[in-house]
């Protein structure tokens, strides 16, 4: 079955320390992006990637870093620098900019720093 | 303004009633719209897409106002199921691959 793989579930890192999430998917889609959702709020958009390697920062960009040397994989990156990494992150993806392509997410990964 | 604003909620309904969701956005160029469904502490799930010609998929039925800015979603005969939180999400304009999301409607079926 196709679908969006984020790993992992839980993850708890010491304050000071960079951590990276995983997101891999075999939905063949060009399109990548990661957001971050705080309890009792919205997705707010970290980073997108179109294309393989080619991204842009989305609105809360400080603090995270990403890469995509591959089309199937969109890891996210959390440094020292993010001021209040912890909340629950999703990877999405879809076929590009085209109208009708909805945004597919993989199970998210809860982050937890202390 | 938030790009895309909810009505947060909560919606306390009975079994069987009916429910209407609203969602307002503010990129007069948006050009996609969505509706997600958010179980707790899970990710979003696509529920359905928004056309200008509105839509319908079982007991859920999608809107779209251009001229005003919003969409929204109808919900008949409510079911416990129904219980989660529900997210609209606008993309499109200026930048066509950004989806941005609004807070979130959460919606609570009771017996």
């Amino acid at each position: 079955d196709g679908g969006i793989t984020q790993s992992p579930k839980y993850l708890f890192r010491k304050e000071g320390q960079n951590v990276t999430l995983s997101c891999e998917q075999n939905l063949n889609h060009d399109a990548m992006y990661w957001y971050r959702q705080d309890p009792g709020q919205g997705l707010r958009l970290i980073y997108y990637s179109q294309i393989v390697n080619d991204f842009q920062k989305g609105d809360i960009a400080e603090g995270y870093s990403v890469s995509r040397e591959k089309k199937e994989s969109f890891p996210l990156t959390v440094t020292s620098a993010q001021k209040n990494p912890t909340a629950f992150y999703l990877c999405a993806s879809n076929t590009g900019i085209g109208r009708d392509s909805p945004l597919h997410f993989g199970n998210g990964t809860r982050l937890t720093v202390t | 303004r938030k790009e895309v604003e909810q009505d947060p909620g909560p919606f306390n309904v009975p079994e069987g009633a009916t429910v209407a969701f609203n969602c307002t956005y503010s990129n007069s160029a948006s050009q996609s719209f969505f509706w997600y469904r958010q179980d707790c502490r899970k990710e979003p799930k696509l529920l359905m897409s928004v056309y200008s010609s509105g839509n319908e998929d079982g007991r859920f039925t999608a809107q779209l106002n251009r001229a005003s800015q919003y969409i929204s979603l109808l919900i008949r005969d409510s079911k416990l199921s129904d219980s989660a939180t529900y997210l609209c999400v606008v993309r499109g304009g200026t930048n066509a691959g950004k989806s941005t999301f609004g807070d979130g409607t959460t919606l609570t079926v009771k017996p």
